[in-house]
């Protein structure tokens, strides 16, 4: 089965660049999470879309902005980068609704020199 | 707000053995999902099972159950005949029936003794 494409898997920039991480979420699933897991930590909410409007917002930084796109992938953006947003960055996905799981991509690794 | 709170750190258990880890949760609302997602050492996170508040049933999938007690607010998952693919960091998390946002608790890792 088709799961959530995160691209890139990987990504190394120095402070105060600009990083863009992709997610292609399952095929009809409609709705995106962006989550932010540190070294040894638990995941932490940073945004989520439903049908291409933000439906919640978490501890997302203002320097971060994100969008959804009219094919349902979504982009996270981070602009002046700090030592300390370096952490795996994961987009899930679910159809919808307050009843369906949200299925896990498989992260994008930041790191921040 | 909603917490969760996971007091084992780390876990082992024998291969074939039986392991419970226990998680405990704070809220004020009736209807809600509890969730165990499974953190291998790849770091995908994968849904184990999940639990509907208003069910009294214990929700099982295979070797995993869960024991819901939601007037103490505890949700225990138990791995049976536990496999060295068992082995990972286990996050329990909460969501609002109508809410976004999954909370997490700290994570217990889970070794598996061969």
């Amino acid at each position: 089965a088709a799961g959530v494409i995160q691209s890139p898997r990987h990504l190394i920039k120095e402070k105060r660049e600009t990083a863009t991480l992709k997610c292609y979420p399952i095929p009809r699933h409609d709705t995106v999470y962006w989550y932010q897991q540190g070294p040894g930590q638990d995941p932490q909410f940073l945004i989520s879309f439903y049908e291409k409007m933000q439906s919640d917002k978490g501890s997302i930084p203002d320097r971060f902005s994100a969008q959804q796109f009219s094919d349902y992938h979504s982009e996270l953006n981070m602009s002046s980068l700090e030592l300390g947003d370096s952490a795996l960055y994961f987009c899930a996905s679910s159809l919808g609704g307050p009843s369906y799981e949200q299925y896990f991509g498989p992260g994008t690794r930041l790191t921040v020199t | 707000a909603q917490t969760v709170t996971q007091s084992q750190p780390e876990m082992s258990v024998q291969e074939a053995e039986t392991v419970t880890l226990s998680c405990t949760y704070d809220t004020s609302e009736s209807d809600y999902y509890l969730f165990w997602y499974k953190q291998p050492p790849s770091r995908q996170m994968i849904l184990v099972i999940r639990q509907e508040a208003y069910k009294q049933q214990n929700a099982t999938e295979n070797r995993f159950s869960v024991n819901f007690q939601k007037a103490a607010k505890s949700f225990s998952l138990k791995i049976s005949d536990s496999q060295l693919g068992d082995a990972a960091m286990y996050f329990c998390a909460y969501r609002m029936e109508y809410g976004n946002k999954l909370v997490f608790g700290a994570g217990t890792i889970l070794r598996v003794k061969s």
